[in-house]
């Protein structure tokens, strides 16, 4: 049974182009998050998402930032006209939904992004 | 007052040195509790839960104070595969799911 799954792993940009980070949850998790660590800081979160549905984006940049988890496919977060505070590690997390323990939540290798 | 914190760190310890990490936090609504740890450019793992009574795996003891909103992670005979960044995280009723985490403190365990 594969784990979370994103990719890519390492992402180089330029100052204004977009960042597409793809995750897919483990299989049979329709829950997904997304976590952001910045140099030296803790993992903050971003947004949960459901099939379809964003359920929580409270963590979200109001700008640029944006997410979905379709019917079919992976999760996407989206960044556009990334700038150098946006390099980071992108955390992906799946859960099968429904227990709000927070302990089944099972996080991917991250994408390591870095804007130039 | 940051929602979750603790020891700045790092901490250099022998192999066989025990090490105590602490962690507050300030949700009073919070009623998860856990230690993840996170090898250099990986993702956190989760090392246990924290419950109310305290808990032991092995070598690692967790604690939880609730009325101090206090959280400890005790490693016993340390191990050189010990050296990792230990995360405090807490999750709280209400939170939507999402867990917060402290920045972590960073152990190195020294032959």
């Amino acid at each position: 049974n594969a784990g979370v799954m994103q990719n890519p792993r390492h992402l180089v940009r330029r100052r204004g182009q977009e960042a597409r980070l793809r995750c897919s949850p483990m299989k049979g998790h329709s829950h997904v998050y997304w976590y952001r660590q910045l140099p030296e800081e803790g993992l903050k979160f971003m947004v949960y998402l459901q099939k379809e549905n964003i359920i929580d984006e409270s963590g979200m940049p109001k700008e640029r930032f944006s997410a979905e988890f379709p019917k079919e496919g992976p999760s996407i977060l989206r960044i556009q006209q990334v700038v150098r505070g946006d390099s980071a590690a992108y955390f992906c997390a799946s859960s099968p939904g429904g227990s709000g323990s927070g302990e089944t939540q099972y996080f991917g290798p991250g994408t390591r992004l870095l804007v130039l | 007052r940051k929602e979750v914190e603790q020891d700045p760190g790092p901490f250099n310890v022998p192999e066989g040195a025990t090490v105590a990490f602490n962690c507050t936090y300030s949700n009073s609504a919070s009623q998860s509790f856990f230690w993840y740890r996170q090898d250099c450019r990986k993702e956190p793992k989760l090392l246990m839960s924290v419950y109310s009574s305290g808990n032991e795996d092995g070598r690692f003891t967790a604690q939880l104070n609730r009325a101090s909103q206090y959280i400890s992670l005790l490693i016993r005979d340390s191990k050189l595969s010990d050296s990792a960044t230990y995360l405090c995280v807490v999750f709280a009723r209400g939170s939507n799911y999402k867990l917060t985490f402290g920045k972590g403190t960073l152990l190195t365990v020294n032959p």
